[in-house]
């Protein structure tokens, strides 16, 4: 079955830098890989999501990229803001007919500090 | 806009006590899950709902029991609560096109003693 590695599991920055948090998978076959960002209390909300067929994604501050070759995929947040630390897991699954499981990272905390 | 509500927010329950939790979604979506949230474990899935009157196992289904009311709504439910089912859980819903969770409500935090 599938695994997903993410890293690091703690990512702190200074307000404006960039931050990057990636990710392995071990199935070939998976085809989705959505990130999601938990606040403290709330749950996962997904922020941007990337499939196979592309390399990269952007939406404003926030861009995916991945390289199915070497089976990762990373996020990558740029002029970050306080409001941007939380929990952010990225995820894998394939997309055949039926349902497919999507098998979740551990999770990576962000800390943006003033 | 509510999106996905869960209740309750917070519960306790003795070992062997029974209860559901409660989820709605008001996004006329068809898929909606049940996750639950361990230190160190991430999400995994309890059980899915592909559309109103059908429900599927997910990794970690035994000891709950879970409901489709309509398409708004669904339940989760432990007959007879463990320890090990402290948790926090999660429901989500998602769009059919996109068929793996999109929206999640603010959780279910629940100790079993």
């Amino acid at each position: 079955g599938e695994n997903v590695e993410q890293h690091p599991s703690t990512l702190s920055v200074q307000e404006g830098d960039s931050a990057v948090i990636k990710c392995t998978y071990s199935d070939s076959a998976s085809n989705y890989f959505p990130w999601y960002k938990q606040e403290l209390g709330k749950g996962p909300q997904l922020i941007i999501d990337i499939r196979s067929n592309v390399g990269e994604k952007k939406d404003q501050r926030i861009a995916v990229t991945l390289n199915k070759t070497a089976k990762h995929f990373s996020l990558h947040i740029t002029e970050t803001q306080p409001e941007d630390s939380a929990v952010y897991f990225c995820a894998a699954s394939r997309t055949n007919t039926g349902f497919q499981k999507l098998v979740f990272g551990t999770g990576t905390r962000l800390l943006v500090s003033p | 806009n509510a999106g996905v509500t869960q209740t309750p927010k917070f519960q306790v329950l003795k070992t062997g006590q029974s209860m559901t939790l409660q989820c709605a979604q008001d996004m006329n979506h068809n898929s909606m899950y049940w996750y639950r949230q361990d230190p160190g474990m991430g999400l995994r899935l309890i059980y899915y709902s592909a559309s109103e009157g059908t429900t599927d196992k997910g990794e970690v289904p035994n000891g709950y029991n879970v409901s489709r009311l309509n398409k708004r709504e669904f339940s989760l439910r432990l007959e007879s609560a463990a320890p090990s089912q402290t948790s926090v859980y999660f429901c989500a819903s998602s769009e059919p096109a996109l068929k793996q969770p999109q929206h999640f409500g603010d959780g279910t935090r629940l100790s079993i003693l």
